[in-house]
């Protein structure tokens, strides 16, 4: 079954580092996400891509985040300046459209910032 | 603006045993609904997916139905195992957006 992989699993930054997030979504799917769920609460929505570019974002998803589809296969989420509050575990997902087909996910990067 | 709370939060039962798992959402105007499943520092697997016009679904031990109208949603777990312990997630995709929104999940535990 096609799958969402991201990387790395698990990555420990410093406060005010830059950090870049990987993930491949699933190759036929045209939109792709990013959550993140803090420790103990509710996986939460960071921002929607589509037709390379941004087409939702909440208010979590202010200007020390940016999102990026380099190449055919990749998507990445920057984080240019970490803060303590950004430790989470952030999800990528990817879905076939905006409507009527599930989300897949990826198993997530584990962000710790010390 | 969409809410989606879940309970009870937390659930223990012995093997065996057939459970229900509740989801309720505050705006009815939704695309579809989605029950993952999430273990401890692991991703979220789907489970199941209802689009807004379908009453419910099944695969295997699992059944899910919703009821738009009185936004509610529940994931029947039939013959629990103990592999089954994990946090169930609900979530809706509200109508108009191409986001979701999640509950806080329950934790269930089925012991051996």
């Amino acid at each position: 079954e096609p799958e969402v992989t991201q990387t790395p699993s698990h990555q420990v930054t410093q406060m005010g580092q830059e950090v870049i997030l990987r993930c491949v979504p699933i190759s036929n799917h045209l939109y792709f996400y990013w959550y993140r769920q803090i420790l103990g609460q509710k996986v939460e929505f960071l921002v929607s891509f589509y037709n390379n570019e941004i087409s939702e974002k909440s208010e979590i998803f202010d200007d020390q985040f940016s999102v990026e589809r380099p190449d055919g296969s990749n998507f990445t989420l920057k984080i240019r300046s970490t803060k303590l509050e950004d430790s989470a575990m952030y999800f990528c997902a990817s879905s076939e459209s905006r409507e009527y087909y599930g989300y897949t996910f990826g198993s997530g990067t584990r962000l710790t910032v010390v | 603006k969409q809410e989606v709370t879940q309970i009870p939060a937390a659930l223990s039962v012995p093997e065996g045993e057939n459970l229900v798992l509740n989801c309720s959402f505050t705006d009815s105007a939704i695309y579809n609904l989605q029950w993952f499943r999430q273990d401890p520092g692991k991703g979220l697997t789907s489970l199941l997916l209802i689009q807004s016009s379908q009453r419910e679904q099944t695969s295997g031990r699992l059944n899910a139905s919703l009821d738009k109208s009185s936004g509610r949603s529940t994931l029947y777990i039939a013959a629990s195992q103990p592999g089954d312990s994990a946090t169930y997630l609900c979530a809706v995709r509200p109508a108009g957006y191409s986001t979701l929104t999640f509950g806080k999940g329950t934790m269930l535990l089925v012991s051996p």
